[in-house]
């Protein structure tokens, strides 16, 4: 059974870009969770999708944005992009919220 | 403030020794995950708890509801252990996946 699957797994903007990561859950998951890590401030939560609708949201300005298809997949949007958006950003699955969650590669961004 | 505390921050032992690593939280939670991160970046997910203790292999976690307090231990100690180890509280008022997490405790064993 496959795992989360994260990508890009590497990717380098400018800044004022703006750059879309994917994650697919693993199959049946419904769940889709997306977490920041840096240096300064580590693991910290983005927000979370369930069945295309998000759930919860961190605290995170505006450009941070995400969605979740039909099947599940789910994407993460940031837009004018800032030298402080450089981090890994991993996203987890679970079948439902509350579940197991289960945590992909990440796609490390670096803005430069 | 923080609402979980790791402790160590590091830690370095000689292969074979036993290794606790130490988890405290100040919220009511529904769930705890110990979490593993090895150089590169990928996170794996060693255990979910909610009360009580969980072994696999060689890893072992307890958890203390009361008294807010998890530990994760590894017994007989392997290069291959060497990673970042990560607490993560599921809150109990929240109805997701959005944890809080520690900031993490570096393993390093030694051969």
């Amino acid at each position: 059974k496959a795992g989360v699957t994260q990508t890009p797994r590497y990717l380098i903007k400018t800044r004022g870009q703006q750059v879309t990561l994917s994650c697919s859950p693993i199959s049946g998951h419904r769940s889709v969770s997306w977490y920041q890590q840096t240096p300064g401030q580590g693991l910290q939560f983005l927000f979370e999708y369930f069945s295309e609708t998000q759930r919860n949201k961190g605290n995170f300005p505006g450009r941070f944005s995400g969605r979740q298809f039909s099947n599940s997949r789910s994407e993460m949007n940031v837009s004018t992009l800032e030298l402080g958006d450089s981090a890994l950003y991993l996203c987890a699955s679970s079948l439902i919220p509350r579940s197991e969650a289960f945590f992909g590669q990440g796609t490390r961004l670096t803005v430069v | 403030k923080n609402e979980v505390e790791q402790s160590p921050q590091n830690l370095t032992a000689q292969e074979g020794e036993f290794i606790t690593i130490n988890c405290s939280y100040s919220v009511g939670i529904s769930a705890l995950h110990w979490l593993q991160q090895h150089p590169g970046g990928g996170i794996v997910s060693l255990f979910m708890l909610s009360s009580g203790k969980k072994k696999h292999g060689r890893l072992i976690a307890t958890i203390n509801i009361q008294e807010k307090h998890s530990s994760l231990h590894i017994t007989a100690s392997h290069p291959r252990d060497s990673a970042v180890y990560i607490c993560a509280v599921r809150p109990g008022t929240n109805t997701g996946n959005q944890f809080y997490f520690g900031t993490g405790t570096s393993l390093t064993v030694i051969p």
